[in-house]
């Protein structure tokens, strides 16, 4: 079964560090795109950041840039995110997604989505 | 404010057809395909329709896509009450070098 399972969430203060991370199982990890998406209380679907096969190429949303930076380890079938200065507008649950070959092909999978809580 | 902008609310009764609407540029859905997402509250989105018009498996043919120059619609024909959900339309943007969505459009079935 085709599975993307988020971990890593949860309460952290304003300017402060988090790392997401999300396990893929089902499917050959290294032969795809891989994307960061988030949903703050109340807001619709934010794409955060993406990352091509090989972990070549990234790509960020003007809100997280700078401050965010997505990795991928192939060896080990797992996407991160690491968070830092984070900002009360944060505040989401994250959901990572598989995407295509590249990553402007669709998203296709997605976690169940982990909560990040930014707050003092 | 969404890159992409879709109509806050739909509403059908049971049976009927809706047609759910979104809107973008030249740099999005201009020059690139779209794709649908049906998200229920707490749990993953779902790909509902890709590549402008195509259901991957499983997905219903009561759902269709279509697509016009800037613009895209998401129908769903015989509505039925699992249909309540959000949908969110999305695209490539290549002037901002990354994925966009529309604002999301909550449906409800009367």
């Amino acid at each position: 079964e085709v599975q993307l399972v988020e971990s890593g969430g949860g309460l952290v203060q304003p300017g402060g560090s988090l790392r997401l991370s999300c396990a893929a199982s089902g499917f050959t990890f290294s032969g795809y795109s891989m994307h960061w998406v988030r949903q703050a209380p109340g807001k619709g679907l934010e794409y955060v950041s993406g990352i091509s096969s090989n972990g070549g190429s990234t790509y960020y949303s003007n809100s997280v840039k700078g401050r965010f930076t997505i990795s991928r380890d192939n060896s080990k079938n797992t996407l991160y995110l690491q968070m830092g200065s984070l900002r009360p507008e944060d505040m989401a649950v994250y959901y990572c997604a598989r995407g295509g070959y590249t990553v402007t092909s669709r998203m296709d999978v997605w976690g169940k989505g982990t909560t990040v809580t930014v707050s003092s | 404010q969404s890159v992409l902008t879709q109509p806050p609310s739909a509403s059908g009764t049971p049976g009927q057809r809706v047609t759910i609407s979104c809107s973008g540029s030249s740099s999005n859905i201009g020059s690139n395909t779209v794709d649908w997402y049906q998200h229920l509250p707490g749990t993953a989105p779902k790909l509902l329709i890709y590549s402008n018009n195509q259901r991957p498996s499983g997905v219903p043919d009561r759902f269709s896509g279509s697509k016009s120059g800037t613009s895209t619609s998401l129908a769903i024909s015989g509505l039925q009450s699992e249909d309540e959900a959000d949908y969110y339309c999305a695209a490539w943007d290549d002037s901002l070098n990354g994925w966009v969505f529309g604002g999301g459009t909550k449906l409800t079935v009367l």
